[in-house]
């Protein structure tokens, strides 16, 4: 079946720095969605970013991710980390979105002063 | 106005005792459904998914079953809950070709 690796369970930096989570896939779907999801305490875990286009970077509020097929990832990258980017990020996939989402494991980001 | 609704926010239940668990979609014809578990310190995982009404795919046997009784509703339970069902539960929902909005979860505690 489907599945969703992300690499980092736990990401701690300094404001200002940039920031790389990692995401890589297996799908049997040769055409798959990729989603970027931020989850905030208390709240619902809510879209960041999507892509099903290979090697066209997609950017949303600072944050971009690139699909690339060729190596089965979708890294999400921001060159400069606020304190309110603290919350915990999910690689999802899915092949046909009827069926709903794969998730990864999740990755938290702690952002300090 | 609230898309998605869920209830309860949060529940605590004794082990054998039955649950069940409702999530209402708002204004969106004929979503595609589904309910996702969160054991602590895991990941989401689906658990079932809807297409139409009275239609239910399981995807994960957790002992737990849903239906949808109406367009806008679907209803997760068990008749006996076990330990390991302790988590948090989201609903969820999209339209074909769209991303999935989640409710705001109901966090359930079997003791």
């Amino acid at each position: 079946g489907d599945s969703v690796t992300q690499t980092e369970g736990l990401v701690t930096l300094t404001e200002g720095l940039p920031v790389m989570l990692n995401c890589t896939y297996q799908t049997i779907y040769s055409n798959p969605f990729l989603f970027w999801y931020v989850h905030y305490l208390n709240e619902s875990p809510r879209l960041l970013l999507k892509s099903s286009t290979d090697n066209k970077r997609t950017e949303h509020q600072g944050f971009h991710a690139t699909l690339h097929k060729s190596s089965s990832s979708f890294h999400l990258q921001k060159s400069s980390a606020q304190l309110s980017d603290s919350a915990l990020y999910y690689c999802a996939l899915s092949g046909t979105l009827a069926q709903g989402l794969t998730f990864g494991l999740g990755t938290r980001v702690s952002v300090f002063p | 106005a609230q898309t998605i609704h869920q209830w309860p926010v949060a529940e605590i239940k004794a082990v054998g005792s039955p649950l069940s668990l409702g999530c209402t979609i708002k204004g969106k014809s004929s979503p595609n459904l589904y309910w996702y578990w969160q054991a602590t310190g895991g990941t989401l995982q689906q658990l079932f998914y809807s297409i139409t009404v009275g239609q239910v795919e399981s995807v994960v046997q957790l002992n737990l079953s849903a239906s949808r009784p109406k367009d806008d509703q679907f209803i997760l339970s068990t008749e006996k809950l076990l330990l390991s069902h302790s988590g948090f539960y989201l609903c969820a929902w999209s339209l074909w070709g769209t991303e999935v909005f989640f409710g705001k979860g109901t966090r359930l505690t079997v003791v």
